[in-house]
């Protein structure tokens, strides 16, 4: 089945302890990204991916790590989370596509990791 | 820059009767627009998509879009809601340009009574 998996599903921790979120797709898309969502603020991206080795920064990358060393995973790590963190995040992928149709794509989401930062 | 304004917050309707979530966007040129929904503690699931192809979109579960370029707008539409499409549902527009960052509306909840 085509999916993309993301683990923990919940997690609560403390502020400054390190904690990674892994995602991974099944689908062989080249581009991947990593969102939180907040209440009436609706999804905001954090970081993507266009392919290995590839990443850049979204619209909230502030307190953020990822790497992308395998086409299929893209682990999120917050190196000293704060409690602005406690979120809902999603991992997504997609293929690259055409350069003019990049942007039709459909992004497919993972089920959420849902974090608590005490 | 790309942007999308979900008008409603919260939606209520009957059972059977009609569902509309309205949904503006601001785009410099011909965007590609999805509609998401949310059940309850659940991920994202792609309802429909815009792709500059027919401007009337049909989606699973019976809804449809309708994109209106003079309006700006892509409304989504049911003509009879069932108790299973309470939940919450997002307007999304990609960006332009190779990063493929989907640009997500506020989201509208929602409730369907019996």
């Amino acid at each position: 089945e085509a999916q993309v998996t993301q683990n923990p599903r919940y997690l609560i921790t403390v502020t400054g302890k390190k904690l990674t979120v892994t995602c991974s797709q099944n689908m062989n898309h080249e581009y991947m990204s990593w969102y939180r969502q907040d209440p009436g603020l609706g999804l905001r991206q954090i970081y993507y991916s266009m392919n290995v080795e590839v990443t850049d920064k979204g619209d909230v990358p502030e307190g953020y790590k990822v790497s992308r060393k395998e086409k299929r995973n893209f682990p999120l790590i917050l190196e000293s989370p704060s409690p602005n963190q406690t979120s809902l995040y999603f991992c997504a992928s997609r293929r690259a596509g055409t350069s003019r149709g990049t942007g039709q794509e459909t992004q497919y989401f993972g089920p959420g990791t849902r974090l608590l930062v005490l | 820059a790309q942007s999308v304004t979900q008008l409603d917050s919260h939606v209520s309707v009957s059972e059977g009767t009609p569902v509309l979530l309205r949904c503006n966007y601001s785009s410099s040129y011909s965007p590609s627009l999805f509609w998401y929904v949310q059940h309850p503690n659940k991920g994202l699931q792609l309802l429909l998509k815009y792709t500059s192809a027919a401007t009337l979109v049909k989606g699973i579960n019976g809804f449809e879009a309708e994109f209106k370029k003079s309006e700006t707008s892509f409304h989504l539409t049911k003509p009879s809601a069932h108790m299973s499409d309470a939940a919450e549902y997002f307007c999304v527009v990609s960006e332009s340009g190779n990063t493929g960052k989907l640009i997500f509306g506020q989201g509208t909840t929602l409730q369907v009574k019996p």
